[in-house]
This record gives C-alpha cells, sequence and structure tokens, in this order.
C-alpha cells in the first residue's frame, strides 16, 4: 500500500524559501517508470504541476517555475523534498505530493493529501 | 504548452443519474487523459487514465471516452459518494502536465 504526507510550514512570508517534505512508504524508486512529483492548488483554481523526480534521477520541472524550484530525494529516509524560492503571494496553494506509476500514462496514481501553504507578511 | 478545459464547472444532479462531464484540450493529445475525483480535504483519487481505463479497485459506474481533443467521463448511475469535483490532466505533454478547472457535481 502506497501512502504519501507532505510537511512543512503553513505560513511563510514573501521572499522567503519554501521548503516541503513528501515522506512516502510502499514505494520504490528501484521501480521503473515511476516518479514522486509536487502538484499544487491555489485556492479556487485548477492543479498546477511543479516537479517531477524520476526512478533514473531524472528531474523535471515546470518551465514556467523552473527557475524557483529544485527538488530531491532522499532514500534512506523515503523523502522527496522540493525547496520553491522567493515565495509571493501568489504562490499560496495546497501543495500535494503524488506518485506517478509510469512515464508512459503520467497518470498519478497516488496522492498526499496536502498541506496548505500561505504566504503573508 | 496544452490548456485543458472542461464544462460544465458545476452541475446539481441526483442519486441515480447518469453524469457526463467534457474536458478538452487546446491540442491534439491522442489518448494521454486522466480524470480524478477530488473531495475536500481528501487526497484526490485517479479514476481512469489514458482516456478509457479504469483504474484498479474503481467502480465500474465510471467510464471516459475521446481521443485527440475531446474526452468525456461519465457516471452511469451517481451515487452518495460520488458529490466530489472531478479534473482532467492531460500527460501527452511531459514537458509541462497540466489540469482541468474541474466539475463541481453536487446534490440537486
Amino acid at each position: 500500500q502506497i501512502t504519501l504526507k507532505e510537511s512543512g510550514p503553513t505560513l511563510v512570508k514573501p521572499t522567503q524559501t519554501l521548503t516541503l517534505t513528501c515522506t512516502f512508504s510502499g514505494l520504490s524508486f528501484n521501480s521503473g517508470g515511476m516518479g514522486v512529483g509536487w502538484i499544487r492548488q491555489p485556492p479556487g483554481k485548477a492543479m498546477e504541476w511543479l516537479a517531477l523526480f524520476y526512478w533514473n534521477d531524472d528531474q523535471r520541472y515546470n518551465p514556467f517555475l523552473e527557475s524557483r524550484l529544485t527538488i530531491t530525494k532522499d532514500s534512506s529516509k523515503n523523502q522527496v523534498v522540493l525547496r520553491v524560492t522567493n515565495m509571493a503571494p501568489v504562490d499560496t496553494a495546497t501543495y500535494y505530493c503524488a506518485h506517478t506509476v509510469d512515464v508512459l500514462t503520467g497518470r498519478f496514481d497516488h496522492w498526499g493529501q496536502g498541506t496548505l501553504v500561505t504566504v503573508s507578511s | 504548452d496544452v490548456q485543458m478545459t472542461q464544462s460544465p464547472s458545476s452541475l446539481s444532479a441526483s442519486v441515480g443519474d447518469r453524469v457526463t462531464i467534457t474536458c478538452r484540450a487546446s491540442q491534439n493529445i491522442n489518448n494521454y487523459l486522466n480524470w480524478y475525483q477530488h473531495k475536500p480535504g481528501q487526497a484526490p483519487k485517479l479514476l481512469i487514465y489514458s482516456a478509457s481505463r479504469l483504474q484498479s479497485g474503481v467502480p465500474s459506474r465510471f467510464s471516459g471516452s475521446g481521443s485527440g481533443t475531446s474526452f468525456t467521463l461519465t457516471i452511469s448511475s451517481l451515487q452518495p459518494e460520488d458529490f466530489a469535483t472531478y479534473f482532467c490532466q492531460q500527460s501527452y505533454s511531459t514537458r509541462l502536465f497540466t489540469f482541468g478547472p474541474g466539475t463541481k457535481v453536487d446534490i440537486k
């Protein structure tokens, strides 16, 4: 059974760096084609894909946000970490961690419950 | 980049109703289209992948169809637990995965 859980600050100030941790269980980065990534949803808006860390250590980023994003993996802790620099009020959103089972379909078959991050001074 | 739209943005329906939601892509995405169900405070749930393939464990009252730029999600007989928001996602462009804005299904 795959589980993912997001953790991190609920409130950050403008210009600060946000660090979010996804702690997972029941999945292995030894499985070809899989990945763990981050998706966010601003209040009242659509989901927005941010980044993915694939089984082969390939990292993919939303090209419109790439300069501000860093995704890393710590296999010893079963964690994937997302850093977002220069946070602004428009980055207020619920941030989700999600597992993609294969590159071919690009489907996210398991998600965390999400964590709401508010950007405010 | 591929833009996704959905219609309607919301609908009211009764238990037992047949419900159809449409998702459109701004360009041909073949069958690289996935559907999700999302309830407040919960993790989104994958229902359909590759436009028409039922994810394991999802009830058969859910079905998907379409290819190219137009897709539909159908719930054949709406159940009380189906009241939720449904959204689509294209995975044709792995440069940028994009999502539809969602369709909220509530009780009539």
